[in-house]
């Protein structure tokens, strides 16, 4: 079982190159997110899709990029890394219940360490 | 913004003791989770609480919400290494948004043999 997939799981990089971290799932669902994790501070939300073809903002956007042109697909672009960016990102995908909305278990992939030097 | 505090930080306790694990916020949300992570692997749901003064048993660990659905705790029995791991609350700010949770900072427990 797949579930979450995100790659590369390790990358490092110089200031000012640009990147895109890939995460894919096969459970078909609607809702997707991005998450970066840094020391002290929990998970905090980057950017999301409620369905292929939408996206909007979380808690720390800006220097980001992301698309959903399919169902499976949720790349995350940075697009001038910056030494503020090294930190494990995390992918997670829930799924909309029968009442519409959605059921509340995120199912997250096993991270992408990125450093920035 | 809506934010989440744990408390502790990090506990270090010896195999057989309880422990109890915080999340507090001033803002009311829908729902609120229990997440558990191992070293290099992403966070695994435990438990979800909906209703103020909920419970939720799961083993030997027990979850209880708020009654303003503000707080919660995470009770463990009798610890085991296996319990050993990152402890993550997470909150969704309205009912239907829980894929964009607000998450604590996390509570490490080390349980020692």
């Amino acid at each position: 079982n797949a579930g979450v997939t995100q790659t590369p799981k390790f990358q490092v990089l110089k200031t000012g190159q640009s990147m895109t971290l890939q995460c894919a799932q096969d459970m078909n669902h609607e809702y997707m997110s991005w998450y970066r994790q840094d020391p002290g501070m929990g998970l905090r939300l980057i950017h999301y899709s409620v369905g292929a073809g939408i996206t909007d903002q979380g808690e720390v956007p800006n220097g980001y990029n992301v698309s959903r042109s399919t169902t499976e697909d949720f790349p995350l672009r940075l697009l001038s890394a910056a030494p503020s960016q090294t930190s494990v990102y995390f992918c997670a995908s829930s799924y909309r219940s029968g009442t519409g909305r959605a059921t509340g278990e995120l199912f997250f992939g096993e991270g992408s360490r990125l450093t920035v030097l | 913004t809506q934010l989440l505090e744990q408390s502790p930080q990090f506990l270090s306790i010896q195999e057989g003791e309880n422990l109890t694990v915080y999340c507090n916020s001033s803002s009311v949300f829908s729902s609120l989770q229990w997440y558990r992570q191992e070293p290099g692997e992403g966070p695994v749901l435990l438990v979800t609480v909906v209703t103020g003064g909920e419970v939720k048993k799961l083993k030997r660990l027990t979850f209880q919400f708020g009654d303003a659905r503000k707080d919660s705790s995470l009770h463990i029995t009798a610890a085991q290494p296996g319990d050993t791991g990152l402890y993550l609350c997470a909150g969704a700010p309205r009912r239907g948004s829980s894929y964009k949770l607000i998450f604590g900072s996390g509570t490490r427990l080390l349980v020692r043999p």
